[in-house]
């Protein structure tokens, strides 16, 4: 099946830095969406962005679909950022419907 | 509008227990999906149902079994509960076939 590789795997940064979380998938993709798990364990749509380039307030996200690899921004970081942030794929050439999961980015932003 | 919506939140069981796992979604969507997370772990899709009507399994299958009640619902159970069963699980909808999924809060089941 597809694999789904998140980099780095842990991330400490003090409030208000930049950080960049990368994923890389072993093939075409027809889904791809960015999720932040709170501290209480619930998952956030963050984007879904199979190709090109969103912005959502200091978040944004791009997708080279081509080079097989996604991009998480986050701009000036707030403690309510803390958590994990996973990418999640759907293979574009069949099988089952549903999303394979990166291992996650564990974010810690301290005070 | 609740989104998706799981009961219970919190379960536990004894090994050989059954239970079902309930997930309703109130956003009109076609496809409906059950995943596990276990501690340190990205999610694995167990069942998903495209649409109403029809189920498929996923990555990992074994042990579960699932119903689509209507477009609403999507059940999970669990015949005979199992320690390796022991997990948090999502339950996750989305408008068509291969768009955006939205995910439940989860159902943290301990089976001892």
């Amino acid at each position: 099946g597809i694999q789904v590789e998140q980099s780095p795997p842990d991330l400490i940064l003090q409030e208000g830095a930049n950080s960049t979380l990368r994923c890389n998938f072993s093939d075409s993709v027809n889904n791809l969406q960015w999720f932040h798990q709170n501290p209480w364990g619930q998952l956030i749509n963050l984007f879904y962005i199979p190709s090109g380039t969103k912005q959502n307030g200091r978040l944004s996200a791009t997708t080279v679909a081509t080079e097989r690899y996604s991009l998480l921004y986050i701009s000036s970081s707030q403690t309510t950022d803390s958590g994990v942030y996973f990418c999640a794929v759907m293979y574009s050439g069949g099988g089952a419907d549903g999303l394979t999961f990166g291992k996650g980015t564990h974010l810690i932003i301290q005070p | 509008n609740a989104g998706v919506t799981q009961t219970p939140k919190f379960q536990v069981l004894k090994t050989g227990q059954s239970m079902t796992l309930q997930c309703a979604q109130d956003m009109n969507h076609n496809s409906m999906y059950w995943y596990r997370q276990d501690p340190g772990m990205g999610l694995r899709l167990i069942y998903y149902s495209a649409s109403e009507g029809t189920t498929d399994k996923g990555e990992v299958p074994n042990g579960y079994n699932v119903s689509r009640l209507n477009k609403r619902e999507f059940s999970l159970r669990l015949e005979s509960a199992a320690p390796s069963q022991t997990s948090v699980y999502f339950c996750a909808s989305s408008p068509t076939f291969r768009r955006e999924g939205y995910f439940g809060p989860g159902t943290r089941l301990t089976v001892t």
